[in-house]
């Protein structure tokens, strides 16, 4: 198994351009989840989903957009990039809600900076 | 809304030192409580976890954590530090909600040095 992957590794973006951050796990886990994290800071949930067709906002949702249409990929777009939208973008899965099942299994990051 | 502490946001050990990371978090209900290490260029991976049960849970390369659901704290340990723990620690907590999808609330993280 690959685990979590994610492309690209990283990026530069010029504002108001829009990219889509690529998610990909084969684990065959129906949930999925987007954190960034900023220096100096945990991460932060965007959004999450907990299976194909459906998603959720997360703690700091605004300036970005996802879709499931798969139980394997869970892409993330920037519309229209920021400055305040460099980070380091972390996408997760977790199999289930059974206890024992909650633990998150990370991908190697995408580093986006906005300039 | 949940929040997740860590006392410290840099630690520098130096070898075969004992090592306590604190962790505080202040959601009230049921929790599952979990430990992230990042080492230097690599994405996040889990040192260990808690659900349930016994409150000291051991984890990988001689971690260990202890769940005391009074002082609503999870703190990491380590006998004897090495040079390859040079890392940042990640405290993260889960509400166990019996069927929801919650994310993880983390704290910001220790940045830990371990001097040769």
């Amino acid at each position: 198994n690959a685990g979590v992957t994610q492309t690209p590794k990283f990026r530069i973006l010029k504002i108001g351009q829009s990219m889509t951050l690529q998610c990909t796990q084969d684990m065959n886990h129906n949930y999925m989840y987007w954190y960034r994290q900023d220096p100096g800071m945990g991460l932060k949930l965007i959004y999450y989903s907990v299976g194909a067709g459906i998603t959720d906002k997360g703690e700091v949702p605004n300036g970005y957009n996802v879709s499931r249409s798969t139980t394997e990929d869970f892409p993330l777009r920037l519309e229209l990039a920021a400055p305040s939208q460099t980070s380091v973008y972390f996408c997760a899965s977790r199999a289930g809600v059974g206890r024992g099942e909650e633990t998150q299994y990370f991908g190697p990051g995408t580093r986006l900076l906005v300039l | 809304a949940q929040s997740v502490s860590q006392h410290n946001h840099h630690v520098i050990l130096s070898e075969a030192a004992s090592l306590e990371l604190g962790c505080n978090y202040s959601y009230g209900g049921t929790v599952n409580l979990f430990w992230y290490v990042q080492y230097p260029g690599q994405h996040l991976q889990l040192l260990l976890k808690y659900f349930s049960g016994d409150p000291l849970v051991k984890g990988i390369k001689g971690f260990e954590a202890e769940f005391i659901k009074s002082k609503f704290s999870f703190n990491l340990r380590k006998p004897s530090v090495q040079w390859s723990d040079t890392a940042e620690y990640f405290c993260a907590v889960m509400k166990y909600s019996g069927g929801g999808a919650d994310g993880l609330t983390f704290g910001k993280g220790t940045h830990l040095i371990i001097q040769p």
